[in-house]
Parts: structure tokens; sequence; C-alpha cells
């Protein structure tokens, strides 16, 4: 993968975490990012897209932001439910292909 | 509502083929492109290929990886999209989800993705 996540991170019910995305100026540099959550045994899903974005449905504990070459996500009130595999995307100019990062599983304590 | 929804699991052997199909449905097909990725079993997502759907001709772009082993086509009259993946080795065993992207152009981001389809290549 082009773009490079932690491999997991952690914390209790209701508090906060955030997942870095970083890639280059052939992708996320250049282009908006989205992000997607995977429930255990399920298809992705759209949570965050146009860097900041929420469709309609995902709640506002979701964020995301935008800095350079790199996007974070960010998720406050940590819930069980929350506990999934969560991917940054983004189409990468030079590659002419869209990209995924490595994934990161975050995990509810 | 939107729906995505794939053909069942497959079996082949190596060297085969396999043809997986995606069958739209609560939108204009022709107005958004879909796109093809796998997951291979505990892996992250990869990204093979999209399609611009139109009645007249479609546009494909694939991942260069796969470009000489895959084909994408659509089925306007059916609108369904199918994903077309020849020379088949053990590595290609993996979970195979079409999405169809908030737009035509294959750098919009993925709003509806399809229940997956499971590939398993074993002789």
């Amino acid at each position: 993968s082009v773009l490079t996540q932690p491999p997991s991170v952690s914390a209790a019910p209701g508090q906060k975490v955030t997942i870095s995305c970083s890639g280059s100026s052939s992708n996320i540099g250049n282009n908006y990012v989205a992000w997607y959550q995977q429930l255990p045994q399920s298809a992705p899903k759209l949570l965050i897209y146009d860097n900041n974005k929420r469709p309609s449905g995902i709640p506002d504990r979701f964020s995301g932001s935008k800095s350079g070459t790199s996007g974070t996500l960010g998720i406050t009130g940590l819930q069980t439910g929350d506990e999934a595999d969560y991917y940054c995307g983004t189409w990468d100019s030079s590659l002419s292909a869209y990209v995924f990062g490595t994934g990161t599983k975050v995990t509810v304590l | 509502q939107v729906q995505l929804v794939q053909s069942g699991a497959e079996v082949k052997k190596p060297g085969a083929s396999v043809k997986v199909s995606c069958k739209a449905s609560g939108y204009t097909f022709t107005t958004n492109g879909v796109s093809w990725m796998r997951q291979a079993p505990g892996q992250g997502l990869e990204w093979m290929g999209w399609i611009r759907i139109s009645v007249y001709d479609s546009n494909t772009r694939y991942e260069q990886k796969f470009h000489d082993r895959v084909t994408i086509t659509a089925d306007t009259s059916t609108s369904t999209v199918y994903l077309e993946l020849r020379s088949l080795r053990s590595d290609d065993s993996a979970t195979y989800y079409c999405a169809r992207h908030d737009g035509a152009s294959s750098w919009y981001p993925f709003d509806y993705w399809g229940q997956g389809t499971l590939v398993t290549v074993s002789s």
C-alpha cells in the first residue's frame, strides 16, 4: 500500500482515538481523502469523504481532516460497536489508481 | 434505496477463469462509475479496476498488476457489472467487492458496496 496507517489503536469506552494516514503529493497531497469502516465479516462502509464530510447517517463522533500529505480520522465517545478495521483511501494521480491505506484495527478496551 | 447485489461464492481450479456479477438497483445505472476491489483473508483492500458506464460505450481503467488478466464489463439492460479474472492462481483467493463511486469518474469515493463474493482457487 502507498498509504501508511498504524496497525492498531485502542482506548476505553467514551474516550477518543485518532488514526493517521500518510501518503505523498501524488495521492493525499493533491486529492481528497475518504475513510471506510469495515465491521467484522462485513463489507466496508463509507465514513468520511472529501477529507472531512460525513454521509447521511454517520454520527458526528466521526471526523476527518487533512494536512499536506496526511489525513486523520478521529472517533470520539468510543463505543464497543466502533470495533472495526478502518481504511483511508484516495486517488493516486501518478499510478492512475485508487489506493487504500494499510488499515487500522480499533479496539475498545 | 441503492443496492449492489453480488453473485455467490465460487471455487475454481488454478488456471481457470471466474466471472463475478454485481447487480445495481435504486439509482440511474449510467450516472455512477463502479469499481472492483478484493480482500485476501486477513489482508487489506486492493483496488482492481473501474468502469464508467454508458449506453453507447463504457470506459475502463485497471490496476497495472491485473491489467492483462482482468476485464470489467457492464450490461445496461440488466444494470449489472461484471468482473472477469483469468489464469487464476492460489493467491487470487479472496473476497471480491464491487462498489459504486459517488460520481462517474474513478477518483470519487465509494458510497455503496456489494456484500462481497468469496472466490477460492484450489486444486
